[in-house]
Order: structure tokens, then C-alpha cells, then sequence
């Protein structure tokens, strides 16, 4: 199994300013994903940060707007920029799990945008 | 498209009942289904996951099915728990993309 710690658990911002994501988990890990999870509504993939490499965003997701570093293999980011209260969300990090596929999820960060 | 429906949305029932959760999906062609536990304000937590040549599969309390041919999973819960409250996620994989859908999952409530 992959323990993942994830900060901020929460954080209540402002519209228009940014807020950085962190991610560490305890084993080394190619890929690690960044899902968002509106209310009421099912996960959604963000993007995936592979190391060494830009990160691949999924279609309606831009760099600008999501930017993410994955300087190791252990560590992610993923930055909120230029809020707006459409933004308010769960957004969680992920790793797979190298021999099982099984997927291992951060506590995830509610973020609320006033 | 691929979707991955789930039924009900939520569900209330007595601490000790038994109960089952559905998963109907048209993800194709299909590599894998697993079912995720999240509690409120937890990240999702796995449960199962079943391949194709699977039709059951068991995590303690937890019993997972998968018809592969109707292309529909159940999750059923026994002898329930208050800590089973949560929502519970049915997630299919596609192979030729590896992506995962997730469908919108079901909130249960578990009360004394």
C-alpha cells in the first residue's frame, strides 16, 4: 500500500488569488494523479504529473489555469490559479499501486472560493 | 460513451441490515471494475477490484459481484455498521486507455 499525506486539508480563499496543493507519498511512484471532485458529482482527472516531464492535463484542463511540479518521485503540486467560487471543490491526489493497479488517494483538500 | 451509473443515490438503513449497492456500466472494452469507500471528508479508500473472468469478490463485510456479459456489479454490505456510513464509488476501466470512469457513487447511511 501507498501512504499518501496531502495539505492543506482545507483552506477558504479569496476569488482571484492562488492556492498550492502538496502532495508526498511514502514510496516512489512514476505517475501521480490530480482528480477534482465537485459536490455531488463523481471524481474527475485533472491531470497526470510525471516526473521528469510536463504533465498531461485531460481535455476542459490547461496548464495556466491547473500548473503542477513533480520534481521527484515521492512530491506533487498542484496550484489553483486566479480562483473563482467555480473552483470550490475537493481536489485529491492519487498514485497506483505498481503490482495491483489498485489506486491510493490523498485525504484530499476542500477548497471553498468566496 | 463510456459512463458508469450507479443506484441508488443514497440509502438509509437500520445498524445490522444487509444491503446492496449498484453499479450499471457501458465502458467498452472493459478491463477492470473496483468499488471505493470514501468517507466525508476522506480521500476514496479501495475496497475490490474485479477483472473480467471475476464474478465475486469478498472484503470482509464487503461482497462485490460483476456480470460481465449485462455489464452491471453490486457491492453488498452485511450485518451493517454505523462506520459503514459513506459514499460508496463504483470505478470501470477501459483498456485500451487505461482511464478510469467514475460514476457519481451512492451515499449510505447507516443509523442505530
Amino acid at each position: 500500500s501507498a501512504v499518501i499525506s496531502q495539505k492543506p486539508s482545507r483552506d477558504i480563499c479569496q476569488r482571484g488569488t492562488s492556492l498550492t496543493i502538496q502532495c508526498q507519498v511514502d514510496s516512489q511512484v512514476t505517475m501521480m494523479f490530480w482528480y477534482r471532485q465537485q459536490p455531488g458529482q463523481s471524481l474527475t482527472l485533472i491531470a497526470t504529473a510525471n516526473q521528469g516531464s510536463e504533465a498531461t492535463y485531460e481535455s476542459g484542463f490547461v496548464i495556466d489555469k491547473f500548473p503542477i511540479s513533480r520534481p521527484n518521485l515521492t512530491f506533487s503540486t498542484l496550484t489553483v490559479s486566479n480562483m473563482s467560487p467555480e473552483d470550490s471543490s475537493i481536489y485529491l491526489c492519487s498514485v497506483s499501486g505498481p503490482l495491483t493497479g489498485k489506486l491510493f488517494f490523498g485525504s484530499g483538500t476542500q477548497l471553498s472560493v468566496l | 460513451k463510456n459512463q458508469v451509473e450507479q443506484s441508488p443515490q443514497s440509502l438509509i438503513i437500520l445498524e445490522g441490515k444487509n444491503c446492496t449497492l449498484q453499479c450499471n456500466y457501458t465502458v467498452s472494452p472493459f478491463s477492470n471494475l473496483r468499488w471505493y469507500k470514501q468517507d466525508t471528508g476522506r480521500g476514496p479508500v479501495s475496497l475490490t477490484i474485479m477483472t473480467f473472468s471475476e464474478n465475486t469478490k469478498s472484503n470482509g463485510r464487503y461482497t462485490a459481484t460483476l456480470d460481465a456479459d449485462t455489464k452491471q456489479s453490486s457491492l453488498h454490505i452485511t450485518a451493517s455498521q454505523l462506520s459503514d456510513s459513506a459514499s460508496y464509488i463504483c470505478v470501470v476501466s477501459a483498456r485500451n486507455t487505461d482511464k478510469l470512469i467514475f460514476g457519481t457513487g451512492t451515499r449510505l447511511q447507516v443509523f442505530p
